[in-house]
């Protein structure tokens, strides 16, 4: 088993739409949690971290995390063809672990 | 723009020929960390420094890669007699280190070998 499992996708939806990406994982140590973007062809860009539990926003992003669960989410409103992307979530224990990336397209 | 910066960005190269990757990180940044991506997968850790010192490597570096970070500031990455099954990208990040867990981890735009 993977320390962090996400659904690959692809997930296609319209323009304005509200995005839901999701992780699980398996060690109930984790406490640091990342979001990253990555367009085609292009290293990943930090979107958005969190600490523990809870929810933090950001514009149009909230990221979410339920540690009795062991579920990480990524909630996109308003989406734009622009977030037309890859997203990888990610956690830091010693060293940063990803996992595999749910590919998004936001048709106009 | 202080970003990480990664060279060449692209390599195509026969097989069994040696590669080299160079990777800037940002200048306050102690920790360095490359990974190795495949199509329709995230990036897979190979290794990483804190400030000089190569920390970690993972058991998916074979003994034709090899990594080094003199006087903790850039860092290359080379791969000898270089395989088909080497062909991918290869993401090179920082952080500042700021305790066990913590710190966000940058990327450069990574260099993606191709192996004839």
């Amino acid at each position: 088993q993977k320390e962090v499992e996400q659904d690959p996708g692809p997930l296609s939806v319209p323009e304005g739409a509200i995005v839901s990406l999701n992780c699980t994982y398996s060690n109930s140590a984790f406490q640091y949690f990342m979001w990253y973007r990555q367009y085609s062809r292009k290293g990943p860009e930090l979107l958005m971290y969190t600490y523990s539990s809870g929810n933090k926003e950001d514009g149009r992003f909230t990221a979410q995390v339920d540690k009795s669960s062991k579920y990480i989410s990524l909630f996109i409103r308003d989406s734009q063809p622009s977030d037309s992307a890859t997203y990888l979530c990610a956690y830091n224990f010693n060293k940063f672990y990803f996992g595999s990336g749910t590919k998004l397209n936001v048709k106009p | 723009d202080t970003g990480v910066s990664q060279n060449p960005r692209h390599k195509i190269t026969k097989r069994g020929q040696n590669v080299t990757f160079r990777c800037d990180p940002i200048s306050e940044h102690n920790r360095l960390y490359w990974y190795r991506q495949t199509l329709g997968q995230g990036p897979e850790f190979l290794t990483y420094f804190q400030n000089e010192a190569q920390l970690e490597k993972s058991r998916l570096l074979s003994d034709r890669f090899s990594a080094e970070r003199p006087k903790g500031s850039f860092s290359t990455l080379e791969i000898q007699r270089t395989e088909q099954g080497d062909s991918a990208m290869y993401l090179c990040a920082s952080s500042r280190d700021r305790g066990m867990n913590t710190g966000e981890l940058f990327f450069g735009e990574g260099s993606r070998l191709t192996v004839l």
